[in-house]
């Protein structure tokens, strides 16, 4: 079936703009995760959506960043004036209730000139 | 709060040749403990992971790794390694009743010799 879906692949921004990054889980995964893979940070968690609950956001760096889920499904991740340090790549997962398993998609590779 | 360490950033083995990755988890329960390898420009793909029961788990690709609790360790091994499986190795922690949100180590990239 099909696996997490990213979009874009890739992304070159100027240092002030705004981004959104797109995640497709898999069907009828309930929750939904966003972590970010950076050279100086390595692989950190950033927010957690499970089903209709509030999401955890305490893995968010600043307050330039956000992250919605749309009928439990797709989510968004923005990120506001982005800064150089906002590159990265980032990695969304998602998971079936009645496991542990996370399963990534490709990610997103994120360049703020 | 749960931490991981991978202490070899690089490792380079011959084709062959047998494998151990070394992997060192902090926290102050049973952890879940995953093991993920992504190859360049990919996703993160599940290798093997362990809940409870046998310490010695079984992944895909020929690898396994054990559970030592005394030694706080999830160590990856492979008794003969293929050119395919260059790549980096993440080992991580979850966190039960708390989201099941990741904890990685910083990753273990490993090069094959022909």
């Amino acid at each position: 079936g099909a696996g997490v879906s990213q979009s874009p692949s890739n992304k070159v921004t100027e240092k002030g703009k705004d981004v959104e990054l797109r995640c497709d889980p898999i069907s009828g995964h309930t929750a939904l995760y966003w972590y970010r893979q950076s050279l100086g940070q390595g692989l950190e968690f950033l927010i957690y959506f499970q089903g209709n609950s509030a999401p955890d956001k305490s893995g968010l760096p600043s307050d330039r960043f956000s992250a919605e889920r749309t009928g439990g499904s797709v989510s968004t991740l923005t990120i506001q004036r982005t800064q150089q340090e906002d590159s990265a790549v980032y990695l969304c997962a998602s998971k079936p209730g009645y496991t542990d398993t996370q399963y990534f998609g490709p990610g997103t590779r994120l360049t703020v000139l | 709060a749960q931490s991981v360490t991978q202490p070899d950033i690089h490792i380079t083995v011959s084709e062959g040749a047998s494998l151990e990755l070394r992997c060192n988890y902090s926290y102050g329960a049973t952890p879940y403990l995953f093991w993920y390898v992504q190859s360049p420009g990919q996703g993160l793909q599940l290798l093997l992971k362990y809940f409870s029961g046998d310490t010695l788990v079984q992944g895909i690709k020929g690898f396994e790794a054990e559970f030592k609790r005394s030694q706080s360790s999830f160590n990856l091994r492979k008794p003969s390694v293929h050119w395919s499986d260059a790549a980096e190795y993440f080992c991580a922690v979850g966190v039960y009743n708390a989201g099941n949100m990741l904890t990685f180590g910083g990753g273990t990239r490993l090069m094959v010799k022909p």
